[in-house]
């Protein structure tokens, strides 16, 4: 069974600095892929970043970035220069290959900025 | 491109009567349809996997007879949640991928459901 794990409930930073939304993950499956969503209030889910299990590099997008650290089973979302926009529920998803496609969420971490 | 909509997107209905929730992708034929579940402040949760033309896979503890899928095109899914009761007030996503969108589903706006 595969299980990810957030542990911050909740988070705040100030406007424009960097933060960092942690989240582990358990799964034997050597193939498998982690991602990260942004939910606004209006419920919409937002998808963030993308990374394969056997990609060499953290995966970047814009002031996303993905600190993937295997043998650790991390994959901490890093939202660079918070921008007040940014305040949304943010939930870790893991996709593994054996799974017929199905994404497992954890629990979320509701992230503030304040100015 | 890749849009996924949902109708209605919110709904209030009475105890004991039916609703319908529908799922469309816009601009792509989706093979794969996948119903969440989501109460206030918790996660999603998978409720069913839906592939087209054929029966959906329920998760363990989701009840098949209430919550009925039916996933008739490339571009529609339908969850039906019958005989409501104020349990299953909850806000329903769905989300839909293609054969090639290998990393990624795109999911549809939610549907929030109020039973009174």
């Amino acid at each position: 069974a595969q299980k990810i794990t957030q542990t911050q409930p909740g988070m705040f930073v100030q406007e424009k600095e960097a933060v960092t939304l942690d989240c582990t993950y358990d799964t034997s499956d050597p193939s498998y892929g982690l991602f990260w969503y942004k939910q606004p209030s209006s419920g919409e889910m937002i998808f963030l970043i993308y990374q394969g299990s056997y990609d060499q590099q953290n995966a970047t997008e814009g002031r996303y970035s993905l600190n993937f650290q295997k043998a650790r089973k991390s994959a901490n979302l890093v939202i660079s220069a918070s921008q007040l926009g940014d305040s949304a529920m943010y939930f870790c998803a893991m996709r593994v290959t054996g799974g017929g496609n199905k994404l497992t969420f954890g629990t979320g971490t509701q992230l503030k900025v304040e100015l | 491109g890749a849009v996924v909509s949902q109708h209605p997107s919110w709904v209030i209905c009475k105890s004991g009567t039916s609703v319908k929730i529908e799922c469309r992708s816009l601009d792509f034929q989706a093979t794969t349809m996948f119903w969440y579940r989501q109460f206030p402040k918790q996660s999603l949760m998978l409720m069913a996997t839906s592939n087209e033309g054929s029966k959906a896979t329920y998760e363990q503890g989701v009840e098949k007879d209430k919550f009925l899928i039916n996933h008739a095109s490339l571009t529609l899914s339908t969850l039906t949640v019958t005989s409501a009761h104020p349990e299953d007030s909850s806000f329903y996503i769905c989300s839909a991928r293609f054969a090639s969108s290998y990393n990624e589903q795109f999911f549809g706006p939610g549907t929030r459901l109020t039973v009174l």
